[in-house]
């Protein structure tokens, strides 16, 4: 079956801590992104990706880092430097279409991450 | 800048249509969508609607679209408890220039009564 996994669905981070959240896709997407939701907010976007080694701060960058040496995986680092990390950790990916063409993003089952 | 706006809660009884609304800012979005989100899960695409379309029907779900107003709405014709989840709408808009970029209304939740 083709989809998105996210991993772990529950992440525990204590202070000062790095931590890493997986995210794989076997769509064949070129493009991946990652976003952090909040209670009661929308989406924000963290980082993206549209080709294997490059990718782009989105939004909330800061205190967060990414790679994206596959094209299948884009792992997100929340690093000691994010200072209110609790949150829902939600990773998508899609066919990259030049600007104004549909271009349809499909959605993991997200990652809970708490600060101990 | 961007905005999309939604109302944070709406409450029908089973059997009833209910109906989402989202207001958005860029006039130059091409592509509109809903997505539904259940408990603790992420988010599932239930449909789109191309800027230069009125109306969208898919099954149980309408989609409206007002260009004017900048207003799209999501009508669920008779709702069924497993409707029960959050709502969000999402435009697209430029993103450095080549790359669409999704702007995430703030959900709405709605709730069935059986």
């Amino acid at each position: 079956d083709g989809g998105i996994t996210q991993s772990p669905k529950y992440l525990f981070r204590k202070e000062g801590q790095n931590v890493t959240l997986s995210c794989e896709q076997n769509l064949n997407h070129d493009a991946m992104y990652w976003y952090r939701q909040d209670p009661g907010q929308g989406l924000r976007l963290i980082y993206y990706s549209q080709i294997v080694n490059d990718f782009q701060k989105g939004d909330i960058a800061e205190g967060y880092s990414v790679s994206r040496e596959k094209k299948e995986s884009f792992p997100l680092t929340v690093t000691s430097a994010q200072k209110n990390p609790t949150a829902f950790y939600l990773c998508a990916s899609s066919i990259w279409r030049a600007r104004g063409r549909r271009e349809t993003q499909y959605f993991g089952p997200g990652t809970r991450l708490l600060v101990l | 800048g961007e905005d999309v706006e939604q109302s944070l809660f709406l409450s029908v009884r089973e059997g009833d249509s209910s109906v989402i609304n989202c207001t958005y800012t860029d006039s130059s979005s091409t592509y509109l969508y809903w997505y539904k989100q259940e408990p603790g899960a992420g988010l599932q695409l239930l449909t789109y609607i191309f800027s230069n379309m009125d109306m969208k029907q898919d099954q149980r779900l309408t989609v409206l679209l007002n260009k004017k107003d900048k207003h799209l709405s999501l009508r669920i014709a008779d709702t069924q408890t497993g409707d029960s989840a959050i709502y969000f709408c999402a435009e697209t808009t430029n993103y450095g220039g080549a790359t669409n970029k999704l702007i995430f209304g703030t959900g709405t939740l709605l709730a069935v009564q059986p």
